[in-house]
């Protein structure tokens, strides 16, 4: 079956470090795979998206990437922020209208 | 308004009792989704919707649990005979046509006692 996998640890680092996070899939091939913030008590707030025929994508200080021989997504955050703490979540594309999440990484960046 | 509307956005019930969610999309769009996010932990899918039919209702987690969506717009949620296991933050979302970019709601807190 389709499954989604983020790291289940959360992630702590220093300001103004890079943030790395991992969004791995099994068993489809997404066409697209999005990724989401999600901060305490909100919903999940889009904030980019990558098609499986694009390597690398930037939108400020965010950067995605989609390997789809790995398949495995990697989401970076530079010159990180303590705003930039909140959960990440990914969405690998499943197929029709249908969208399911991974579990989401946490994020926390000391100042 | 611009975003997705929710409502109530606390619910607190007793165990037994049917509870009923609103969910107010982005106007326009057609496909609207359901989630369920117990505390501290991912988004479970429940249903979506394209225009007024849903497809896929395989997230449902019980018979208790049914949705519906008129005029392709506003959508209701309904639990009955809830349980405490059902108490969660219930999101919801719309997009364009179903595909990219969904807009979350701030979600629906149900608590059973």
């Amino acid at each position: 079956s389709q499954k989604i996998e983020q790291n289940s640890e959360a992630l702590n680092i220093q300001e103004g470090k890079t943030a790395t996070l991992t969004c791995n899939y099994t068993n489809y091939s997404p066409a697209y795979l999005q990724w989401y913030r999600q901060d305490p008590g909100r919903g999940p707030v889009f904030l980019l998206l990558i098609r499986e025929n694009e390597k690398e994508k930037r939108k400020e200080r965010l950067k995605v990437t989609f390997d789809t021989t790995l398949k495995q997504s990697l989401f970076h955050i530079t010159a990180s922020q303590p705003a930039d703490s909140a959960t990440y979540l990914c969405a690998p594309y499943t197929g029709g209208f249908k969208t399911i999440f991974g579990a989401g990484t946490r994020l926390f960046v000391k100042a | 308004g611009a975003g997705v509307s929710q409502s109530p956005s606390n619910k607190v019930t007793e165990k037994g009792k049917d509870v009923e969610l609103r969910c107010d999309p982005i106007s326009g769009h057609t496909a609207l989704y359901w989630y369920r996010q117990s505390l501290g932990q991912g988004l479970e899918f429940l249903i979506y919707f394209q225009g007024n039919s849903a497809p896929d209702k395989s997230g449902l987690p019980s018979d208790r649990f049914s949705a519906e969506r008129t005029g392709g717009s506003v959508s209701t949620l309904t639990i009955q005979r809830t349980q405490q296991e059902d108490s969660a933050v219930y999101l919801c979302a719309s997009s364009a046509d179903g595909t990219g970019e969904l807009f979350f709601g701030e979600g629906s807190r149900l608590t059973v006692l």
